[in-house]
């Protein structure tokens, strides 16, 4: 089976770009979460969607975006690149959010390297 | 607010020798506690969950364990390819499911 899957493996922009980070779940799992994790730090919630509604928002400004597809595919948009967004974004997936074991269990891709020079 | 501290932050281990991480919380209404490993550079892989204190786990070498405070992960007897960053995070019971993580543990095993 099929994991998460996350596009592109890496991306370098510069100062005050816009990117577009894209997320497919593993089949079945019907809930998105965005994470961002900078080098020795663990991941950092920015945004978990579920049935295309935003259910959750990390402490993140308003540069950072996302929605979520009929497929429960996603996407993050981060716009007015800054060289503190360079970090490994992760994106999550789950069969629910608001039930639990085991289905409010997230499962990674292999994340995005992004550097912003 | 939830909070997560996983000690110690690093961690150099002879293969064969046993030790256990620590993962302390302070969160409210706990809906789970979850390990997860990362190697360098790749996502976070999913290794237990932990919903009630009492509550152990095992996989291989690796055992976890819940108290209503903190969490342990025990290695027994590792060996090197066990070498990795070792992830603590709790979630909170409510109408979301995103967790909040420790810095986690690096650990590296030497022949």
């Amino acid at each position: 089976d099929a994991g998460v899957t996350q596009s592109p493996t890496h991306l370098i922009k510069t100062r005050g770009q816009h990117v577009t980070l894209r997320c497919s779940p593993i089949s079945g799992h019907k809930s998105v979460s965005w994470y961002q994790q900078v080098l020795g730090q663990g991941p950092q919630f920015i945004f978990q969607y579920y049935e295309k509604e935003e259910r959750g928002r990390g402490n993140f400004p308003d540069r950072f975006s996302a929605r979520q597809f009929p497929n429960y595919s996603s996407e993050l948009n981060v716009n007015a690149l800054l060289l503190g967004d360079s970090a490994l974004y992760l994106c999550a997936s789950s069969l629910e959010v608001h039930t639990g074991p085991p289905w409010n269990e997230q499962f990674f891709g292999p994340g995005t390297r992004l550097t912003v020079l | 607010e939830d909070q997560v501290t996983q000690s110690p932050e690093a961690l150099r281990l002879q293969e064969g020798e046993s030790s256990s991480l620590n993962c302390s919380y302070t969160v409210s209404g706990l809906r789970g506690l979850f390990w997860y490993r990362q190697d360098p550079g790749k996502g976070p892989e999913f290794l237990f969950t932990l919903y009630s204190a009492g509550e152990e786990k095992e996989k291989e070498r690796l055992k976890a364990t819940l108290t209503k405070k903190e969490s342990f992960l025990h290695i027994t007897a590792p060996k090197p390819e066990d070498s990795a960053t070792y992830l603590c995070a709790v979630q909170a019971a409510g109408n979301n499911n995103d967790m909040r993580f420790g810095a986690g543990t690096r650990l590296t095993v030497k022949p």
